[in-house]
């Protein structure tokens, strides 16, 4: 069964630093693997998916990267803002199932 | 892009009541929906696969008969909670499948009072 674990399971920074936010899987039989935000009582916005065959996604000051034979995925965020406060959730797809969440991040970037 | 709706996007309702949560692909058929509920400053837990006229798949420790499910078209799927009570307050999403992505409902805020 696929168990999804993201690390830390909340951060707190300064405005401007950059951070690492981290994701483990434990089967790496996967489709694709999807980075999502979710504000407090808000439903999720998809950030970046990165299929299995490729490498990293970029999308503005995010990147996310994926190492499929190790069962890991890392998204950094550049130049963070107090406007990226949110939770961070990694979700993996290995065909015709739900996608498997992690219990998220919460990140504070603070003024 | 895909576009999934959900309806209505908060409900407060008495103990005991049903309440209905429609879930609609706007610009694509999808065969297969989940349907999520996420408890406060947890994540989302899958309750059930509802796949376009069959039955739906629930996940263990999530009662069929309390949660009632129908996908009876390629672009509605409903989740009834039946004789709600305050523990069944919670966020409830759902998801459609289109090819190998999943594109979420911005969410139901279900509150039983």
């Amino acid at each position: 069964k696929q168990e999804v674990t993201q690390i830390p399971a909340a951060l707190s920074v300064p405005e401007g630093e950059n951070l690492v936010l981290n994701c483990s899987f434990t089967d790496s039989a996967i489709y694709n693997l999807q980075w999502f935000r979710q504000d407090p009582g808000k439903g999720l916005t998809s950030l970046l998916l990165i299929q299995s065959s490729q490498r990293e996604q970029t999308s503005g000051r995010l990147n996310a990267s994926l190492d499929k034979s190790s069962g890991r995925s890392t998204l950094y965020i550049a130049a963070s803002q107090p406007g990226d406060s949110a939770t961070y959730l990694c979700a993996v797809y290995s065909g015709n199932t739900p996608l498997v969440f992690g219990k998220g991040t919460r990140l504070s970037v603070i003024a | 892009g895909a576009v999934v709706s959900q309806h209505p996007s908060w409900v407060i309702c008495k103990s005991g009541t049903s309440v209905k949560i429609e879930c609609r692909s706007l610009d694509f058929q999808a065969t297969t929906m989940f349907w999520y509920r996420q408890f406060p400053k947890q994540s989302l837990m899958l309750m059930a696969t509802s796949n376009e006229g069959s039955k739906a798949t629930y996940e263990q420790g999530v009662e069929k008969d309390k949660f009632l499910i129908n996908h009876a078209s390629l672009t509605l799927s409903t989740l009834t909670v039946t004789s709600a009570h305050p523990e069944d307050s919670s966020f409830y999403i759902c998801s459609a499948n289109l090819i190998n992505e999943q594109y979420f409902g911005p969410g139901t805020r279900l509150t039983v009072t």
